[in-house]
């Protein structure tokens, strides 16, 4: 079955760029998306079409893809940033795939 | 405005069976596939599988095929994720979400399901 593949955390310091990979053999040929989920909340799209943001998200939120891989880069870094991130893919039958996610840890 | 509300928290038994709903509102129901997310305690989220309430048209994540039935009502905008026999490995928080052409932009505020003796 498809895969997308995160790092399990990541760690930055305020007002730090913090970047979230994620890998898959189809990224090459679909669209990547990205959400964040805080505790308790429901998930929050932040970026889809590999590189969009939906009205609302703070332009310091920013996505890429090149080949298989996808990119989530937060400039300026801030504690209310601290959440779990998901990238999101299609696989060929066009059913959603989620990678493992990231924890987000603002120091 | 679109929103998705579901049904509230369930406590289960083993063996018992459940269904949980996902009602639409603010846009046109049977016009975009709502999905099914589920969430384990501590744990990542996984697809479950998608319907499109205008033809009912539904596909399964191949972890879940089998496993629960997703339908929808599109009279009542609503859609639902059911199972006829619960195991304590069902226990999970489970959303709703539309899917768009941009992804999954609308979510509900999640059912939590308890499945324990």
């Amino acid at each position: 079955s498809y895969e997308l593949t995160q790092p399990p955390s990541v760690s930055v310091s305020p007002g730090q760029t913090a970047s979230i990979s994620c890998s898959g053999e189809n990224l090459g040929s679909t669209n990547a998306c990205w959400y964040q989920q805080k505790p308790g909340q429901s998930p929050v799209l932040v970026i889809y079409q590999n590189a969009k943001r939906p009205s609302g998200i703070p332009e310091r939120f920013s996505g890429s893809k090149s080949g298989n891989s996808a990119t989530l880069t937060i400039s300026g870094t801030q504690a209310v940033d601290e959440a779990d991130y998901y990238c999101q893919s299609w696989d060929s039958s066009t059913l959603v795939v989620f990678g493992g996610g990231t924890k987000l840890t603002v120091l | 405005e679109v929103h998705l509300v579901q049904s509230g928290t369930e406590v289960k038994k083993p063996g018992e069976s459940l269904k949980i709903s996902c009602r639409g509102s603010g846009y046109r129901f049977d016009t975009y596939w709502i999905g099914w997310v589920r969430q384990m305690p501590g744990k990542g989220l996984e697809w479950v599988g998608i319907i499109y309430p205008g033809d009912s048209d539904t596909r399964y994540s191949p972890s879940f095929q089998g496993q629960v039935t997703i339908s929808a009502d599109k009279s009542i905008s609503t859609a639902y994720l059911q199972w006829n026999s619960l195991k304590a490995s069902d226990t999970a928080m489970y959303y709703c979400a539309r899917q768009d052409s941009s992804g999954l932009v609308y979510w509900g505020q999640g059912s939590l399901v308890t499945v324990s003796s």
